[in-house]
């Protein structure tokens, strides 16, 4: 059984500030992605992130930087110089690959809601 | 680029009616997924398709039905609203090979 947990309900940081919002995961896949999706108070999703599990590459785009360690399931966000644009609730997901049915679906966690204070 | 469109945003059904959601996928994108988002709630999976077969159930009530039509497109019906099925509904899609998925706006659904 696939889980995701963000025990991070919300976080508020003051603009500037660093934040790092943390993802654990459960799977007993041995191929699995990982994702992390922002989702503004207008509701869209939006997509941030996919990473492999065979890829534990640290990757930066911006001020975004995502922390993989396999070794303790983790999936870390980071934003640096945080805006009041970032404000927004955080999902971290986990998929398997799609099985011979072509089709396989997201687990979530429950989100981190941040608040980026001006 | 294209995205994947949800129709309608916004709905506002009373209880016991019946609500129809709809789903166009990216071109090429043969595969479709549903999700509910309740109000401060992860989104939850309700059910996929691929090439226009469900593949896939979660936690769907029997109320809801939903389809894949030839286009692709998808339709999420929903009959005898009860006001626990207000909620933000998503469809996403993707390409069997291609590991993303890509979501809607989502359709708003209220029920009063």
């Amino acid at each position: 059984a696939q889980k995701v947990t963000q025990a991070q309900t919300e976080i508020s940081v003051v603009e500037k500030e660093d934040v790092t919002l943390d993802c654990v995961y459960e799977t007993r896949d041995t191929t699995y992605y990982l994702f992390w999706y922002k989702q503004p108070p207008s509701g869209e999703l939006v997509f941030l992130i996919r990473r492999n599990s065979f890829d534990e590459q640290n990757e930066i785009s911006g001020r975004y930087s995502w922390n993989f360690q396999k070794s303790t399931s983790s999936f870390n966000f980071t934003i640096t110089a945080s805006q009041v644009v970032d404000s927004a609730v955080y999902f971290c997901a986990l998929s398997a690959p799609p099985d011979q049915t072509g089709a396989n679906n997201l687990f979530f966690g429950t989100g981190t809601r941040l608040t980026v204070i001006p | 680029a294209a995205g994947v469109i949800q129709s309608p945003r916004h709905l506002i059904k009373e209880k016991r009616e019946t609500a129809t959601l709809k789903c166009y996928p990216i071109p090429r994108h043969d595969t479709v997924y549903w999700y509910q988002q309740g109000p401060g709630q992860d989104p939850q999976f309700l059910i996929s398709f691929y090439e226009k077969m469900q593949s896939d159930k979660g936690s769907i009530p029997d109320r809801f039905s939903a389809q894949q039509f030839s286009d692709y497109h998808s339709e999420l019906n929903m009959s005898s609203l009860e006001l626990g099925d207000s909620a933000l509904y998503f469809c996403a899609s993707s390409r069997q090979g291609f590991y993303g998925y890509t979501f809607g706006s989502g359709t708003r659904l209220t029920v009063v």
